[in-house]
């Protein structure tokens, strides 16, 4: 079965830093870009980051650049993102979602993990 | 703010026919996909390319486009079919980039 399971996400103070995974399962992770969308509280979808299959292209929203940080790791079939100097206005669901070129689209997400930033 | 703009909310009766659209330079250039969201759910893709479904998502979704405009129309609306609805493509960075959404009322 095709799976992407996130993790990390919980309740932390401003400032503070965050680390998310992704575990992936069931297709070639290693075939694939990889990103990260959120979605706050009551809100719509954000686009945060993506890492190309092989790390050598990495983008960010403006956002979260300078703060967040996406890596993968192939031999743990792992996505990664770094959250640094955490704000409130980071609070929201995370998502991964595999890209798959040929779409030109994200066509497999996981249940989103939950970041809370509050003093 | 989004590069792709959406109307927020649509309203169509079941068994009618409706289009939500997303509009935005980028799209010019390429093709939006689309994304369907239900409460306390991942979104799932339903559209992608010219016109292009996943497997498992009905053929009354379809989608086109037209200069900076794209469109997902859903004939013969179901119950089932009364979601939040987002498109994506990149803004003027390459970066990608979601629509603001539109939430569809079937009544």
């Amino acid at each position: 079965e095709v799976q992407l399971v996130e993790s990390g996400g919980d309740f932390v103070q401003p400032g503070r830093s965050l680390r998310l995974s992704c575990a992936a399962s069931g297709f070639s992770f290693d075939d694939h870009a990889m990103h990260w969308v959120r979605q706050a509280p009551g809100k719509g979808l954000e686009w945060v980051s993506g890492i190309g299959w092989n790390s050598a292209s990495v983008t960010y929203a403006d956002s979260v650049k300078g703060r967040f940080t996406i890596s993968r790791d192939s031999a743990k079939n792992s996505l990664y993102l770094q959250m640094n100097s955490l704000r409130p206005e980071d609070t929201a669901l995370y998502f991964c979602a595999q890209y798959t070129a040929t779409y030109d689209a994200f066509d497999i997400w996981g249940q989103g993990t939950m970041v809370t930033v509050s003093s | 703010s989004s590069e792709l703009t959406q109307d927020p909310a649509v309203s169509v009766a079941l068994g009618q026919t409706v289009r939500i659209t997303c509009q935005g330079d980028s799209l010019r250039s390429f093709f939006a996909s689309w994304y369907q969201q239900k409460p306390g759910q991942a979104p799932v893709l339903v559209i992608y390319g010219k016109n292009n479904r996943p497997s498992g998502i009905p053929d009354r979704l379809s989608g086109s486009s037209s200069g900076n405009t794209a469109s997902l129309t859903i004939t013969g609306t179901q119950a089932e079919d009364e979601a939040d609805y987002y498109c994506n493509s990149r803004d003027s960075s390459g970066n990608r980039v979601f629509g603001g959404g539109t939430k569809l009322t079937v009544l």
